[in-house]
């Protein structure tokens, strides 16, 4: 599975979309990028995946450049709830099990 | 449905004790996974099941083994504990027939060994 690289801490203000890159320039064709968050201590939470295309859903959009060596997690208006570690996960299959690899992440912090 | 269930949530052993951390879902879901967390890193993948009798090393398996009797349980067993196993623990699953194969995660053990 490819590699990827994220900044390891961001702010952005309570309200304000929140956007978060990722570096995966060595992706393969048929490898997804999923985004996972972690809150606090708990246990992490899928939030979106994608392979081309981009991609939205109740919690956040996934933009995938062109190229596909890079994306970016957008938290359209963020909230102090979504203060937490953000992992950009690269993964050759969408079906089976997936041996997910977790980087350090961005700790995002949203301030009031 | 409780989703992922994990206990004990804390526990200190003593080096060279041993235990069993549980975990169970109430999803019916084929993979189960075992991952472990250091402080200020990421996680890592210990073992993973595919089902049930079926189960396989991650990343970092030295130290513990699994078992996989049923479809619910995935029990991760600590046979010699060392101060390098330290870490918080958390249990995954995840379904075949899922739209979007995401891993449903546990709230994690905490175990500290000394």
């Amino acid at each position: 599975d490819a590699k990827t690289t994220q900044p390891p801490s961001m702010d952005c203000a309570e309200g304000r979309a929140a956007n978060l890159p990722c570096n995966h320039s060595t992706i393969s064709g048929n490898e997804y990028v999923y985004w996972y968050r972690q809150i606090h201590s708990q246990g992490p939470q899928y939030i979106i995946h994608g392979l081309k295309n981009n991609e939205t859903n109740e919690m956040a959009s996934l933009i995938i450049t062109e190229d596909r060596k890079s994306s970016t997690l957008i938290l359209p208006h963020a909230t102090l709830r979504d203060t937490a570690v953000y992992y950009c996960i690269v993964i050759l299959s969408i079906q089976g099990a997936q041996k997910l690899v977790f980087g350090q992440g961005t700790r995002l912090t949203i301030n009031p | 449905n409780a989703g992922v269930t994990q206990t004990p949530k804390f526990r200190i052993l003593k080096i060279g004790q041993s235990m069993t951390l549980q975990c169970t879902q109430d999803m019916n879901h084929n993979y189960m996974y075992w991952y472990r967390q250091d402080p200020g890193m990421g996680l890592k993948l210990i073992y993973y099941s595919v089902g049930a009798g079926i189960t396989d090393k991650g990343e970092v398996p030295n130290g513990y083994n699994v078992s996989r009797s049923t479809t619910e349980d995935f029990p991760l067993r600590l046979e010699l504990a060392a101060p390098s196993q330290t870490s918080v623990y958390f249990c995954a699953s995840s379904s075949l027939a899922g739209e979007y194969n995401e891993q449903f995660f546990g709230p994690g053990t905490r175990l500290t060994v000394l």
